[in-house]
């Protein structure tokens, strides 16, 4: 199998804070990960491609200050979205991708409401 | 630019109905396009597809690539309540680890 979990599912936080969403690949080892936002009956949006040892891929208008993404080892990547803001609210996906067969596989995202 | 177009972007069936979703691309370098499936949280893998014209197959679901027509194509038989979701349809090109999503059909199945 390929198992992909994300932590929290959910959060909520105040304006201003930082918050800071997990990404874990446990039965494979994953070089990239992806992060992805969507917003309620649209498609998912790519925001980053993130590789395990340098640094994220951002894409066009993802601001990379706002969107921290750290991919520390071959099965944890970590986003942080700083200062958060309500227009920050939305679900954050994650997805691995099992190298040998070229496949992503999803986490179960993170639901992200800033108050 | 690389796209890919979903279509119909929302559709309303009866139980035991057959189903046919579509998805065109215009992508450079095709490397594989992904079928998954979304209900409330996030996608699950349903089908990769990379060579042409070789169906996959998962109980009544089917899916098949036309690298001529630069599409795909899911299929559904005889659907059920439990296959209303929204399925996406992502094209990965070689030399990018990158996948780029379509919008989505969003299928309702009615008891």
């Amino acid at each position: 199998g390929a198992v992909v979990s994300q932590h929290p599912s959910w959060v909520i936080c105040k304006s201003g804070t930082s918050v800071k969403i997990e990404c874990r690949s446990l039965d494979f080892q994953a070089t990239t990960m992806f992060w992805y936002r969507q917003f309620p009956k649209q498609s998912l949006m790519l925001m980053a491609t993130s590789n395990e040892g340098s640094k994220a891929t951002y894409e066009q208008g993802v601001e990379k200050d706002k969107f921290l993404i750290n991919h520390a080892s071959l099965t944890l990547s970590t986003l942080t979205v700083t200062s958060a803001h309500p227009e920050d609210s939305s679900f954050y996906i994650c997805s691995a991708e099992k190298t040998s067969i070229e496949t992503q596989y999803f986490g179960p995202g993170t639901r992200l409401l800033v108050l | 630019e690389d796209k890919v177009v979903q279509s119909p972007l929302s559709l309303v069936v009866h139980e035991g109905d057959t189903v046919t979703l579509n998805c065109s691309y215009e992508v450079t370098n095709f490397r594989s396009l992904l079928w998954y499936k979304q209900e409330k949280k996030a996608p699950t893998f349903l089908f990769m597809l990379t060579s042409s014209g070789i169906e996959k197959k998962s109980g009544r679901l089917s899916s098949i690539l036309d690298k001529k027509e630069l599409s795909s194509i899911l299929n559904i038989t005889a659907t059920q309540t439990g296959d209303s979701a929204i399925y996406l349809c992502a094209v990965g090109a070689s030399g990018t680890y990158k996948y780029i999503f379509g919008t989505g059909t969003r299928l309702k199945v009615l008891a």
